[in-house]
């Protein structure tokens, strides 16, 4: 079974569009993330939640908004997309020890996003 | 000085040769210290964790220098399959937001 799916791996789509990416996990894992990773390969954080709840945004576009309906789902809506758009997304979640900072992330396969 | 820093070689290497790669952060805040593994076209995947007194998991020993602000990836005997990008992963000291250096290729050939 698949612990962190995305879907679609593949979005082709026109400048100017409104997508969405959806995300799952089934890890049981409290806190899912949003990642970017751009043509030079550079994995930035832009979203995490923690049951539910927004607890990072990292300084992301305000066309990119998150939605977590529970908390083994976030998925990700891109309106008005933009070239510089065009990237690998990155789904993932971890659990999360109250008190530990040490946190193993699993990640999704991956959506390939291409703005034309 | 960038956050979390990584020369990305690539580092190209004989089947059998020891290669290391260090890791550099910025924040001696951090709490938290990873090492990842990204195949071409994959998602990155847990390697190892990284511990202040150091660890093992087989052919990979991971190191923590905090006063120099560094972490390492030894790995003993490459293997072909270990050809793949090396992340490092430095949580951002007092929170959870974890930040990815570039990555180091790491190519061994027969």
């Amino acid at each position: 079974d698949t612990a962190v799916s995305q879907t679609p791996k593949y979005l082709v789509t026109q400048m100017g569009n409104d997508k969405s990416i959806k995300c799952e996990q089934n890890l049981g894992h409290d806190t899912m993330y949003w990642y970017k990773q751009d043509s030079k390969k550079f994995l930035k954080i832009m979203f995490s939640y923690n049951n539910k709840e927004l607890i990072i945004n990292e300084t992301v576009p305000n066309r990119f908004s998150p939605k977590s309906p529970d908390k083994a789902h976030l998925n990700l809506h891109i309106n008005s997309l933009e070239l510089g758009d065009s990237a690998v997304y990155f789904c993932a979640s971890s659990p999360v020890t109250s008190g530990s900072y040490q946190e193993t992330q699993y990640f999704g396969p991956g959506t390939r996003l291409l703005v034309l | 000085r960038k956050e979390v820093e990584q020369d990305p070689g690539p580092f190209n290497v004989p089947e059998g040769a020891t290669v290391a790669f260090n890791c550099t952060y910025s924040n001696s805040a951090s709490q938290s210290f990873f090492w990842y593994r990204q195949d071409c076209r994959k998602e990155p995947k847990l390697l190892m964790s990284v511990y202040s007194s150091g660890n093992e998991d087989g052919r990979f020993t991971a190191q923590l220098n905090r006063a120099s602000q560094y972490i390492s990836l030894l790995i003993r005997d490459s293997k072909l399959s270990d050809s793949a990008t090396y992340l490092c992963v430095v949580n951002k000291g007092g929170s959870y937001i974890p930040t990815f250096g570039r990555g180091t290729s790491l190519i061994v050939h027969p």
